[in-house]
């Protein structure tokens, strides 16, 4: 059954380092997503990708965070300058159609910043 | 402010036993609610998607029910196992929020033997 996959499953960075996290979403799908959420909170919506551009993005994602979709399989989200609160579980998500809007999730990336 | 609430926080229940799960949304205006696992430091596996012009889906002994005048949707887990122990989230793509998933805070399920 296809799959969104996510690379690294845990990545522990130096404070003010910068860091790239990996998703590989559903081949046909068209719409992505990263979330996140922090140890013991609800997962919250970071932002969505469509058609090479982002569509909506949280006020959380500020201009510390960027996305990008450097071909036709990877969707990637860059967190530069990383602080002590930026740590948490990271996850890609993907949607297909526009009218389902089911999204299916990858296990995530746990980042540790020290 | 749109928000999703769970209640239970917390069940524990011994194995065999019906269960309801319950979720409540703050606008009745949504477009979906999905419901979700999620094991322990693991992702979301999606369980079951009901549209918003749906009453009712069913997947196996899982049945998930909204009711979007009232801003409620419950998951009922029935003859529950203990591999049915998990965090199971709740969360609602309210309409306007085409890409947003407002997610509750989620039921931690743990069925004993």
């Amino acid at each position: 059954e296809p799959e969104v996959t996510q690379t690294p499953s845990h990545q522990v960075t130096q404070m003010g380092q910068e860091v790239i996290l990996r998703c590989v979403p559903i081949s046909n799908h068209l719409y992505f997503y990263w979330y996140r959420q922090i140890l013991g909170q609800k997962v919250e919506f970071l932002v969505s990708f469509y058609n090479n551009e982002i569509s909506e993005k949280s006020e959380i994602f500020d201009d510390q965070f960027s996305v990008e979709r450097p071909d036709g399989s990877n969707f990637t989200l860059k967190i530069r300058s990383t602080k002590l609160e930026d740590s948490a579980m990271y996850f890609c998500a993907s949607s297909g159609g526009y009218s389902r809007r089911e999204l299916f999730f990858g296990e995530g990336s746990r980042l540790t910043v020290l | 402010k749109q928000e999703v609430t769970q209640i239970p926080a917390a069940l524990s229940v011994p194995e065999g036993e019906n269960l309801v799960l319950n979720c409540s949304f703050t606008d009745s205006a949504i477009y979906n609610l999905q419901w979700f696992r999620q094991d322990p430091g693991k992702g979301l596996t999606s369980l079951l998607l009901i549209q918003s012009s749906q009453r009712e889906q069913t997947s196996g002994r899982l049945n998930a029910s909204l009711d979007k005048s009232s801003g409620r949707s419950t998951l009922y887990i029935a003859a529950s196992q203990p591999g049915d122990s998990a965090t199971y989230l709740c969360a609602v793509l309210f309409s306007g929020g085409y890409n947003k998933l407002i997610f509750g805070a989620g039921t931690r399920l743990a069925v004993h033997p």
